[in-house]
């Protein structure tokens, strides 16, 4: 089972360029999610969409974006990347049931030059 | 709003024996979830157990269980006979105030050594 597929799987990308991040999913889960991870910081959530058509706000909103046009897909941007952006981004999904588990991706190495 | 505490950076445990990593969360939700990862140097988040707060019993999946103190707020994981795949990082999460999201300490490292 492909469960949650990201690519690129790395990138480096050029400061002020704009990149897109694609996640999706075939578990038919409601919930999805966007999170960096930065040598000790751990995960810290960019952006989340409990279903389809929704959006909400995490911890690390600023110079991201995302939409939810369908179940499976939720594409994570960047506008005009800057250095600080530098990370590690995981999408993940769940049932919106409690005690489901989130389910991560592989991740994606992206580094601003 | 929901927070993860992680005070232990690194810990090393000798191959066969248990291990307890420690997690304390800091909420003033009386219904709340928590959950632990691991994350091995390969680097994909790998769920390994979840406490509900109303739950009587403390979480067991495997070797891995959940010491459950609510009224310290502590969910320490107790990871038992360690094997050297059990190096990786792990992480403490709780569920956000809105939604699924979760909250992540960050992370205490496990070296299993032989």
């Amino acid at each position: 089972t492909a469960g949650i597929t990201q690519a690129p799987t790395s990138q480096i990308l050029a400061a002020g360029r704009s990149m897109t991040l694609r996640c999706t999913q075939d578990m038919r889960h409601n919930a999805m999610y966007w999170y960096r991870q930065d040598l000790g910081l751990g995960l810290r959530l960019i952006h989340y969409s409990n279903t389809a058509g929704t959006t909400g706000k995490g911890e690390v909103p600023d110079g991201y974006s995302v939409s939810r046009a369908n179940t499976d897909d939720f594409p994570l941007t960047l506008a005009s990347a800057v250095p600080s952006q530098t990370s590690v981004y995981f999408c993940a999904s769940s049932d919106s049931t409690e005690g489901q588990p989130q389910h991560f991706g592989d991740g994606t190495r992206l580094s601003i030059l | 709003a929901q927070k993860i505490t992680q005070t232990q950076p690194g810990m090393f445990v000798q191959e066969k024996e248990a291990v307890t990593l420690d997690c304390t969360y800091d909420t003033s939700d009386q219904s709340y979830g928590l959950f632990w990862y691991k994350q091995p140097s390969s680097g994909e988040m790998i769920f390994l157990i979840y406490q509900g707060s109303y739950d009587e019993q403390n979480a067991t999946e495997g070797r891995y269980s959940l010491n459950f103190q609510k009224a310290r707020k502590s969910a320490n994981l107790v990871i038992s006979a360690s094997q050297l795949g059990d190096s990786a990082m792990y992480f403490c999460a709780i569920l956000r105030d809105s939604g699924y999201a979760l909250n992540f300490g960050k992370g205490t490292s496990l070296l299993v050594t032989p």
